[in-house]
């Protein structure tokens, strides 16, 4: 089956300072790419959906500034928390869509997700 | 934002018996619907489909239910097993692949 990757799958870094998670498709490629974020007992909230070769299109709320997402292949997508504080702290996830799927329908491919800690 | 839920409710079953998990979709317009499994620590396991056309599908030991009347989902798990227990959330699509969580039921399995 499709595997999707994340690296780090947990990060612990100070108050400040800037963190980057990556999000990979191993055996397919992804035209688009989708970054959820989770805080403990709660539900996947979409971020931002990461398209190659374009500017990612966040969800109500979410601040482009503070979560940088590229899209530079069709293999990787990177998520980069800027100037992270505590209340950033998380588990942050990614999917993928295999390329040349349309519609609503078909599977979507969840990596094993990240876990910030900012200290 | 959408879907935040406080604390996930939770469900616990005698290993064995069949669970049934319960989901309120909020698009009345979502036409596509997927039950996900998450254990702790990992990212979302697929566990089955349904289109808006359809109101039931089986699969290997899971059944959903679709009521497009009430906006209600529900995921039917038999003879439950002690590695069903995990975090359960439905997810609705409206016409693209952008998938819209729920707020997820923690499923207890008591051997």
């Amino acid at each position: 089956g499709a595997v999707v990757s994340q690296h780090p799958s947990w990060v612990i870094c100070k108050s400040g300072t800037s963190v980057k998670i990556e999000c990979r498709s191993l055996d397919f490629q992804a035209t688009t790419m989708f970054w959820y974020r989770q805080f403990p007992k709660q539900s996947l909230m979409l971020m931002a959906t990461s398209n190659e070769g374009s500017k990612a299109t966040y969800e109500q709320g979410v601040e482009k500034d503070k979560f940088l997402i590229n899209h530079a292949s069709l293999t990787l997508s990177t998520l980069t928390v800027t100037s992270a504080h505590p209340e950033d702290s998380s588990f942050y996830i990614c999917s993928a869509r295999l390329t040349g799927t349309s519609g609503s329908t078909g599977e979507l491919f969840f990596g094993e997700g990240s876990r910030l800690t900012v200290l | 934002g959408e879907n935040v839920g406080l604390h996930l409710p939770t469900l616990s079953v005698q290993e064995g018996d069949n669970s049934i998990i319960n989901c309120a979709y909020s698009n009345s317009a979502s036409d596509y619907f997927i039950w996900y499994k998450q254990e702790s620590g990992k990212g979302p396991q697929f566990i089955i489909d349904i289109r808006s056309n359809m109101d039931k599908r089986q699969g290997q030991r899971v059944t959903v239910l679709l009521n497009k009347t009430v906006k209600h989902l529900s995921l039917q798990i038999a003879a439950t097993q002690p590695g069903d227990s995990a975090v359960y959330f439905c997810a609705e699509r409206t016409g693209g692949f952008k998938t819209i969580f729920g707020a997820g039921t923690r499923l207890f399995v008591k051997a």
